[in-house]
């Protein structure tokens, strides 16, 4: 079984500063982990993915992640946050089949 | 990227009735597609997995009298709440696998349809 734990479900970061979401996993085969952003009454749109290779993986608009299995973590990290970037953030990780498991979501404030 | 769209986007019915989303793949065919509930400001809980052609796979818990799905073809998949109640009123979110399988098949997501039942 799979399981998501993302640390904080509200994270409040300044314009400029470095956004980090933590996320920990846990999963019985080697894991495919995956960070979704989702604005207010949208659906899920993708920033990266990881699957087998490279442990940092680049996403769209600036973000990164960087699977560290020693440690099961996926953390989300963007080095300077926009005012666009206030949104939801979801981890998940994929079972067989491409089911998701997906964490509590952390929201993302971006202060001025 | 390829496209998801779900409709209606919000729905306002009354108890008892019954209410069909659709699900459909623009511009690829989807031989599996997700069903997904959100609650406010909660995550994303798998509700079933559609596939085209055969029945859906539900997760446990889930009423598949309650919540029929319909996958009857490679572009559609249908989510209908039957008799609804006001405790169903929800963000009904699916998602549409392209290409390959686990790891190398991207799955796209909807736009989600948020339904209130009043």
């Amino acid at each position: 079984a799979q399981s998501v734990t993302q640390l904080g479900s509200h994270v409040s970061v300044s314009e400029g500063a470095l956004v980090l979401l933590r996320c920990n996993y846990s999963s019985s085969v080697p894991p495919y982990l995956f960070w979704y952003v989702q604005y207010p009454n949208q659906g899920l749109q993708l920033l990266l993915k990881y699957t087998t290779g490279a442990t940092l993986v680049k996403g769209i608009n600036g973000f990164e992640a960087e699977f560290k299995k020693s440690e099961t973590s996926f953390h989300l990290t963007k080095p300077s946050a926009h005012m666009s970037d206030a949104a939801e953030y979801f981890c998940a990780v994929a079972a067989a089949g491409n089911k998701l498991t997906f964490g509590g979501g952390t929201r993302v404030l971006v202060k001025p | 990227g390829a496209v998801v769209s779900q409709h209606p986007s919000r729905v306002i019915c009354k108890s008892g009735t019954s209410v069909k989303i659709e699900c459909r793949s623009l511009d690829f065919q989807a031989t599996t597609m997700f069903w997904y509930r959100q609650f406010p400001k909660k995550s994303l809980m798998l509700m079933a997995t559609s596939n085209e052609g055969s029945k859906a796979t539900y997760e446990q818990g889930v009423e598949k009298d309650k919540f029929l799905i319909n996958h009857a073809s490679l572009t559609l998949s249908t989510l209908t709440v039957t008799s609804a109640h006001p405790e169903d009123s929800s963000f009904y979110i699916c998602s549409a696998r392209m290409g390959g399988g686990l790891g190398t098949g991207e799955l796209f997501f909807g736009e989600g349809s948020r339904l209130t039942v009043l």
